[in-house]
């Protein structure tokens, strides 16, 4: 299994502003990955995390409005840039722990834009 | 790119009961089929997974049943309990590979009444 742990757990934020959420993993990944999930609807995956190398973005997801860090192979950040309230959501971190296929998850990060 | 769909959206069973969820695919290069589990204020977390040689796999009160042919795979929890109420998701996807992606179903809600 795996540990993952991502702060803010939950934030209220104002229109405008940006928000930066972290991820932190207990062990060393290739790959780490940032999902939306927009209240009561499934999970869609925004990026992929690589250490040492940009994130590739999914469709409809792009690098100024959710910047993306990935220092190490522990840890990576993604920021929600001059946010609306259309960026309510939860944004989860996961991993995929020794290739097999199996995803593991933060708890979430519960984002309400006023 | 893969249309997941699962039927149905909700699911309301009295405890004791059987529920079965459908998750429909269109991609024929498929070859993991995972459901994950979703509680309130959790991240999804992997409950029982198939690999596309084998037709059913069993884990005490849960099983999934795959057909290949039709593009289906199906997850069945017997003798439910209140515990069980959750969000669950199916996740078809390509490969071991973590470069490949997950597409998360839409998701069903899970209510077993007591």
């Amino acid at each position: 299994s795996a540990v993952i742990s991502q702060k803010p757990s939950r934030d209220i934020c104002q229109r405008g502003t940006s928000l930066t959420i972290q991820c932190q993993v207990d062990s060393q990944v290739t790959m780490m990955f940032w999902y939306r999930q927009q209240p009561g609807q499934s999970l869609t995956l925004i990026a992929t995390a690589n250490q040492g190398s940009e994130a590739t973005y999914e469709s409809g997801f792009v690098i100024d409005k959710f910047p993306i860090s990935r220092p190490n192979l522990t840890f990576s950040t993604l920021t929600v840039s001059n946010m609306s309230p259309e960026d309510s959501s939860i944004y989860l971190c996961s991993v995929d722990r020794g290739g097999t296929g199996e995803l593991f998850f933060g708890e979430g990060s519960r984002l309400t834009v006023l | 790119g893969e249309n997941v769909e699962q039927h149905p959206s909700t699911l309301s069973v009295q405890e004791g009961d059987s529920a079965v969820i459908k998750c429909t695919y269109s991609d024929s290069a498929s070859n993991y089929f995972p459901w994950y589990k979703q509680e309130l204020g959790k991240g999804p977390q992997l409950i029982i997974d198939i690999r596309s040689n084998v037709g059913e796999k069993k884990d005490q009160r849960i099983a999934v049943t795959l057909n290949k042919t039709a593009k289906h795979f199906s997850l069945h929890i017997t003798e439910t309990q209140p515990e069980d109420s959750a969000v669950y998701f199916c996740a078809p996807k390509q490969g071991n590979n973590a470069g490949n992606m997950l597409t998360f179903g839409g998701g069903t809600r899970l209510m077993v009444k007591p």
